[in-house]
């Protein structure tokens, strides 16, 4: 069946890179996308990756996805104060309708002084 | 930019009451979705639109229901709420088509029922 997975908690310190790593499970998914969700917030779309790339960089975003293991990663340089969020992992499986996306249970992301 | 709003961002009602939580999007997209979002759980599906009075049951569909009478409009409808519904509620909305790959979400509604 279709799941995504990734940890439920990360703290970093300020100036550090997280990294935060998913697997999903449908290898068909045609996008794999990270949400940001601020307290308070619904959720906004930080970066997304296209299946038939390994990675995409995007100012301090790193997304790295490795279609073998099925893993998605997202690397955030120069972690800030600003990055405390819960993050997303999502896919989009291909023969879903409607345009399905499969969310996992979110990365709450914390930063150390 | 796209906007998607929920009628409201806190909600307390009792148990066995009904419920409507609305969701309206600018963006005249086909397709529309109602999640709950719980602590470890992540976001779970209830039900989804992908036109006029289309509907389709999500992953929790039980003790939900939905209208879909305008394309703008999707609501969500807990027919006598139970404590177990307390969660926050989010609505998003995406274009139609296989090049369309952002979900646009709502602030979310925070319900509980008491």
């Amino acid at each position: 069946g279709e799941d995504v997975e990734q940890s439920l908690f990360l703290s970093v310190r300020e100036g550090d890179s997280s990294v935060i790593n998913c697997t999903y499970t449908d290898s068909s998914s045609t996008y794999l996308y990270w949400y940001k969700q601020e307290p308070g917030a619904g959720l906004q779309l930080l970066t997304y990756i296209f299946s038939n790339m390994d990675m995409k960089q995007d100012q301090r975003l790193t997304v790295l996805l490795n279609k073998k293991d099925k893993h998605l990663s997202l690397r955030i340089a120069d972690t800030q104060t600003g990055d405390s969020a819960i993050y997303f992992c999502a896919e989009s499986p291909r023969d879903s309708s409607a345009s399905k996306i499969i969310f996992g249970s979110g990365t709450r992301l914390s930063i150390r002084p | 930019d796209v906007k998607v709003t929920q009628s409201s961002r806190y909600l307390v009602k009792r148990t066995g009451e009904k419920v409507f939580l609305e969701c309206v999007q600018d963006m005249d997209h086909e397709n529309m979705f109602w999640y709950r979002q719980d602590p470890g759980l992540g976001l779970r599906l209830i039900y989804f639109s992908y036109d006029v009075k289309m509907k389709e049951k999500g992953d929790i569909p039980e003790g939900y229901s939905v209208s879909r009478e305008k394309k703008e409009r999707f609501s969500l409808i807990l027919e006598s709420a139970s404590t177990n519904q307390t969660s926050m509620y989010l609505c998003a909305s995406r274009l139609a088509g296989p090049t369309s790959y952002e979900q646009y979400f709502g602030p979310g509604t925070r319900l509980t029922v008491t």
